[in-house]
């Protein structure tokens, strides 16, 4: 599996915008870039996934570089509750013989500032 | 909709006893993955089934772990014989695999401890 590489910890103050860069210089052609976090004491989440544009959802935004070697997940307001691990993970696409198959790295911690 | 269903949700235990973990994959989901997670190694893919069928175990530890999904609604890892070491955290989740996203769902965890 391809690797990706995260700053251990960021810090952020509450209702600011927070970027959390992703670097994955040895990304192929058929990775997805996904996002999940894991909040205190709960099992990961899923918050995002893109393949070459940028997306968009409810929890976050996903910025992909055009030469999909690095991507940043975007907190728009970040808020006491999105203090979490955020783990950047490559993926092949949908079907194939992976079965979704994540491989997690330490990912980076955020903390939220009152 | 319930989500992914473990239990126990805590599992004190003896050196040298058996424990069984549990899960519950949301329904219609096909695949199913068992994890664990320690401070030391982060979090691990133990194995994962799909169609209740094993297709990668290359995670799980030792001989003393076994995995078995009987069938599409329920899953459990058990450790036979339990040492300190295996105290952990162990997540089940699921995922619909073939869909446009795999996106997995993460039971809240069995924490462990094996003393």
């Amino acid at each position: 599996d391809a690797k990706t590489t995260q700053p251990n910890s960021m810090e952020s103050n509450e209702e600011e915008p927070v970027h959390l860069p992703c670097n994955h210089s040895t990304i192929s052609g058929t990775d997805y870039i996904h996002w999940y976090r894991q909040l205190p004491s709960q099992g990961p989440e899923y918050v995002i996934h893109g393949l070459t544009s940028n997306v968009n959802n409810r929890m976050a935004s996903l910025a992909i570089a055009e030469d999909r070697k690095s991507s940043t997940l975007i907190l728009h307001r970040a808020t006491l509750r999105d203090a979490a691990v955020y783990y950047c993970i490559l993926r092949l696409g949908a079907g194939g013989t992976s079965y979704g198959k994540l491989t997690f790295g330490q990912g980076t911690i955020l903390t939220v500032h009152p | 909709d319930a989500g992914v269903i473990q239990s126990p949700r805590h599992e004190v235990t003896e050196m040298g006893q058996e424990v069984t973990l549990r899960c519950k994959p949301i329904s219609g989901h096909n695949s199913l993955f068992w994890y664990r997670q320690t401070m030391m190694r982060g979090l691990e893919l133990l194995i994962y089934f799909n169609n209740n069928v094993p297709i990668d175990d290359s995670g799980m530890p030792e001989d003393r772990f076994s995995a078995k999904m009987p069938n599409a609604s329920f899953s459990t890892l058990k450790i036979q014989p339990s040492e300190p070491r295996d105290s952990a955290v162990y997540f089940c989740a699921s995922s619909f695999s073939g869909g446009r996203t795999d996106t997995q769902y993460f039971g809240p965890g069995t924490r462990l401890t094996v003393l």
